[in-house]
């Protein structure tokens, strides 16, 4: 079964801090994203990347870093956490070619008090 | 600039009724691909189909159906004699052929569909 795996499913953490979320995949996808999902806005896209080191920002990336380090593994960084950055973060990966489908993973719930 | 709208927020019906979900989008390119993705209560999105713009053909694969309408720029799926297990939010997304794949999808907002025993 392909895996695409985000390191928490719930956190909290207090306005300022530095938060880090952590996607690994297992299916050698050159193609990695970070979305974010609020109600009635559907999926945005923060920042993806087509390879390693590589990274390109996507449609709300303000007070959002990535990394990627290796190919497998994309994270997210909140560089000083906001209460507006409270929501749900859902990164997922894919090949290359154009209209090939992304797999997901099962979503962090974040929450910025 | 491309879109997808999903004009209906909240679809509730009785178990057993079919359902059709909408969706309607806009793009300046001739290759372009669509996508339903459905959200169950655990969070992960599941690809559920994917066409492209070169191909109408309709889909059918169990009580899901596809209708692909270039001509009015839909892409509606329809679960027959809907299961509660039907219960989750359905994305419709788009991607373009001029990002080669890499530069993600542009999701609608998702129809929350309920199904009531």
């Amino acid at each position: 079964d392909v895996k695409v795996t985000q390191s928490s499913r719930y956190l909290v953490k207090r306005t300022g801090e530095k938060v880090f979320l952590e996607c690994v995949q297992d299916m050698d996808h050159e193609n990695m994203f970070w979305y974010r999902q609020d109600p009635g806005l559907g999926l945005r896209l923060i920042y993806f990347s087509y390879d390693v080191k590589m990274k390109e920002k996507g449609d709300i990336p303000e007070g959002y870093s990535v990394s990627r380090e290796k190919k497998e593994r994309f994270s997210l960084i909140l560089e000083s956490a906001s209460t507006n950055q409270t929501s749900m973060y859902l990164c997922a990966s894919s090949f290359p070619r154009a209209g090939t489908e992304a797999f997901f993973g099962q979503g962090t719930r974040l929450t910025v008090v | 600039a491309q879109k997808v709208t999903q004009a209906q927020t909240e679809i509730s019906v009785v178990e057993k009724e079919d359902v059709t979900l909408d969706c309607v989008y806009e793009t300046r390119d001739t290759t372009y691909y669509l996508f339903w993705y459905k959200q169950p209560p655990s969070g992960e999105l599941v690809f559920l189909i994917r066409r492209n713009s070169f191909d109408e053909q309709n889909e059918i694969s169990g009580r899901y159906s596809w209708n692909f309408q270039k001509s009015t720029s839909s892409f509606n799926f329809t679960i027959t004699a809907s299961q509660v297990v039907d219960s989750a939010v359905y994305f419709c997304a788009l991607s373009e052929r001029s990002g080669g794949g890499a530069d993600g999808l542009t999701f609608g907002k998702g129809t929350h569909l309920i199904i009531q025993p």
